[in-house]
């Protein structure tokens, strides 16, 4: 069965410093690898996804993320945060049916400090 | 831009009680899902649905549970007898065809049994 692994659970950073989440996946084939981002009281809103083909991909809101299939990871990147970056982001792999279901990582928390 | 509409986006409901959430997918979407999320727990996928049928469903997705699309526009999740620990957000999920498509999420419905 396929899993996804976000290890931090909290992190705090400055205004204007990178950023870096950290995901991990167990997925016995290809998988389909995706970044969401929820704001309190919103939805899910999808950052960015993987597919196959170059595996540095680029979202929204500045954001890229990096496929790794030997380290099975594919951490979410920013080079400069916003305090607009403040939210909570899940990882997730399209599993089953071609992709059809998404399981997700338990979610990192961002703050950010002025 | 099209979204994924639910409502209401909060129901308090007594225990045994039945209850119905309801969603708006996007118009061309072709698969549906419902996915829930307990607080501080993750995202966990429930159903999907394609075609009029449930193609996949969790083991969450028990007896209790059942999905619709009555009409052309609305996707539903109704819950017979609602338990405590059916208390969560509930998100609705919508996706064209094909494996890489991306789901476009609700904004959900929180759930509250008392």
């Amino acid at each position: 069965a396929q899993s996804v692994t976000q290890p931090d659970i909290h992190i705090t950073v400055s205004e204007g410093a990178s950023l870096e989440l950290r995901c991990n996946y167990s997925y016995g084939a290809t998988p389909y690898l995706f970044w969401y981002v929820q704001s309190p009281g919103q939805g899910l809103q999808l950052l960015l996804k993987y597919f196959s083909g170059d595996t540095l991909v680029q979202g929204i809101k500045g954001f890229e993320a990096e496929f790794k299939r030997s380290q099975s990871s594919f951490n979410l990147r920013k080079p400069s945060v916003h305090w607009s970056d403040a939210a909570e982001y899940f990882c997730a792999v399209g599993a089953g049916n071609a992709g059809n279901m998404l399981t997700f990582g338990g979610g990192t928390r961002l703050m950010v400090k002025p | 831009e099209p979204e994924v509409t639910q409502t209401p986006s909060h129901q308090v409901t007594q225990m045994g009680q039945e209850v119905i959430l309801r969603c708006v997918p996007i118009s061309n979407h072709l698969y549906f899902y419902w996915y829930r999320q307990i607080l501080g727990q993750k995202v966990e996928f429930l159903v999907s649905f394609y075609n009029n049928e449930i193609s996949e469903k969790s083991e969450i997705f028990d007896d209790q549970f059942s999905v619709e699309r009555p009409d052309g526009s609305n996707f539903t999740l109704k819950i017979r007898s609602t338990k405590l620990e059916d208390s969560a957000m509930y998100f609705c999920a919508s996706r064209i065809q094909g494996p890489a498509a991306e789901a476009f999420f609700g904004q959900g419905t929180r759930l509250t049994v008392v």
